[in-house]
C-alpha cells in the first residue's frame, strides 16, 4: 500500500536555528498538508497545499514557516528560527480526491 | 474553541465487550466526519467516515453512529480485540471542497484489557 515518507524520524535543533522537515507524499496526490501535535494536545492543522500554492494555512503558521514542493515529489516544511514552543510531533499528509488523508508517520521536532 | 470534542481522554474495555467512543462538535457547518487510530510513533490512520446525510456507517467490526441534531456521533467497535488499543481521534470538515481542512478532536486513549 502506498505510503507518506517523511524524514527525519526524529530532529534535535537549538533554538534560533532554522528545520526542514520533509515528506514524499503518494505519488498522484493532489492536496498536501502538514499538521502538528504538541505532546498531550491535539492534532493542529498548519497549512493545506493545492497546484504549487497555499490554499490554506492556520494562525499558527506565521511568517516563521514555509512550505514548498520543489521537484514535485518531496513537500518541505521551513521553520525558519525556531522557538521552544515548535517542539512537536509535526505530521505530513496527503490526499487525492476523497476525504481520506494518508498521513505519515510523523517528525519528532525537539527545540533546544 | 474547541469545535470537535472528545471529552474521554481515556478508556478501558474488556477484550470481546463492545467499545463505545464519542464525539461532539459544535460547528453546524460540519457535513463529514471521520474517525482515526493512531498507534504511539504513528500518524493517524483512516478508519472510517460518514457524511451528514447518514446517521450510521458500518465496516466490519467498526460502526459509526451520527446524531445530527445533537451534534454528537460515536464509534463503536465489537468485538473488542488488544490490537484496538490505540488513541482514537475523531475529526470533522466542512464546506464543499474536498481539500477543505479537518478539524481533530483531542483524542481518546483505548485500552483493551484482557
Amino acid at each position: 500500500e502506498p505510503e507518506v515518507t517523511q524524514t527525519p524520524s526524529h530532529q534535535v535543533t537549538q533554538m534560533g536555528q532554522e528545520v526542514i522537515l520533509r515528506c514524499v507524499p503518494i505519488s498522484n496526490h493532489l492536496y498536501f498538508y502538514w499538521y502538528r501535535q504538541i505532546l498531550g494536545q491535539k492534532v493542529e492543522f498548519l497549512v493545506s497545499f493545492y497546484n504549487n500554492e497555499i490554499s490554506e494555512k492556520s494562525e499558527i503558521f506565521d511568517d516563521q514557516f514555509s512550505v514548498e514542493r520543489p521537484d514535485g515529489s518531496n513537500f518541505t516544511l521551513k521553520i525558519r528560527s525556531t522557538k521552544l514552543e515548535d517542539s512537536a510531533m509535526y505530521f505530513c499528509a496527503s490526499m487525492w480526491t476523497n476525504y481520506g488523508y494518508t498521513f505519515g508517520s510523523g517528525t519528532r521536532l525537539t527545540v533546544v | 474553541d474547541q469545535q470537535v470534542k472528545q471529552n474521554s481522554p481515556s478508556l478501558s474495555v474488556q477484550e470481546g465487550r463492545i467499545s463505545i467512543l464519542n464525539c461532539d462538535y459544535t460547528n453546524s457547518m460540519f457535513d463529514y466526519f471521520l474517525w482515526y487510530k493512531k498507534y504511539p510513533a504513528e500518524g493517524p490512520t483512516f478508519l472510517i467516515s460518514i457524511s451528514s446525510i447518514k446517521d450510521k456507517n458500518e465496516d466490519g467490526r467498526f460502526t459509526v453512529f451520527l446524531n445530527k441534531s445533537a451534534k454528537h456521533l460515536s464509534l463503536h467497535i465489537v468485538p473488542s480485540q488488544p490490537g484496538d488499543s490505540a488513541v482514537y481521534f475523531c475529526a470533522a470538515s466542512a464546506g464543499m471542497n474536498r481539500d477543505d481542512k479537518i478539524i481533530f478532536g483531542k483524542g481518546t486513549r483505548l485500552h483493551i484489557l484482557p
